[in-house]
């Protein structure tokens, strides 16, 4: 299995500009997060989906931020605008049921 | 939610050392993962365990849920072992539920 795939690995944008994250989950994992890691907040969930039904976004900053689980397969992470703060590692993680959350290689985001 | 305490905040270790590192929580939690984040910063579960023990090479883990509690043991420590080492527990009944990471090991082995 290829794991869960994360793109890009490296963005740096502009602050006000649009900045898409991507995430393939593992085949056959029902559950996708998104998660955000900072030096000073360490990781943190942003939101979870469960069946593509997105569950608990409590952890998404502000309205800037939007994520999407259109199928399977397949899960989005938008920030717009983009500002400096954003600057992070952006982790997505799949799993099936309540066992083992299999991590991605992050994106790292810098936003000048 | 519930709070993740971890210690030692960062320990160093000669080649061939043995180490526990500890994780507490403020509340009863349904799963308990551990992790280690290696100097490139990709996310590895080392260990799912909710309860008793597992053993996975020099690797071992420990959780005692009643007294809320969880042990990861690193026998002779190798270089390639060092990085963070994050434990994280799962809150709710229901599948995928929320999974809070505490602060991290920070572990060095000097050869």
């Amino acid at each position: 299995d290829a794991g869960v795939i994360q793109s890009p690995r490296h963005e740096v944008t502009e602050m006000g500009q649009e900045v898409t994250l991507r995430c393939k989950p593992i085949s056959g994992h029902n559950s996708l997060f998104w998660y955000r890691q900072t030096m000073m907040r360490g990781l943190e969930l942003l939101i979870y989906f469960n069946n593509n039904v997105p569950i608990d976004d409590s952890g998404m900053p502000e309205d800037r931020f939007s994520a999407k689980m259109p199928n399977a397969s397949f899960s989005t992470l938008k920030i717009q605008p983009s500002e400096p703060r954003d600057s992070a590692v952006y982790f997505c993680a799949s799993t099936v049921g309540l066992g083992t959350q299999y991590f991605g290689p992050g994106t790292r985001l810098l936003v000048l | 939610g519930i709070q993740v305490e971890q210690s030692p905040p960062d320990l160093i270790l000669q080649e061939g050392a043995n180490s526990t590192l500890r994780c507490n929580f403020s509340d009863s939690v349904n799963n308990l993962q551990w992790f280690h984040q290696n100097p490139w910063g990709q996310l590895i579960n080392l260990f799912y365990i909710p309860s008793g023990t597992k053993q996975n090479g020099r690797l071992s883990a420990t959780t005692v849920a009643t007294e809320r509690y969880s042990l990861l043991y690193i026998s002779s420590s190798q270089t390639t072992d060092s990085g963070v080492y994050f434990c994280a527990g799962e809150e709710g009944e229901t599948s995928g539920s929320r999974l809070t990471f505490g602060e991290g090991t920070q572990l060095t082995v000097n050869p």
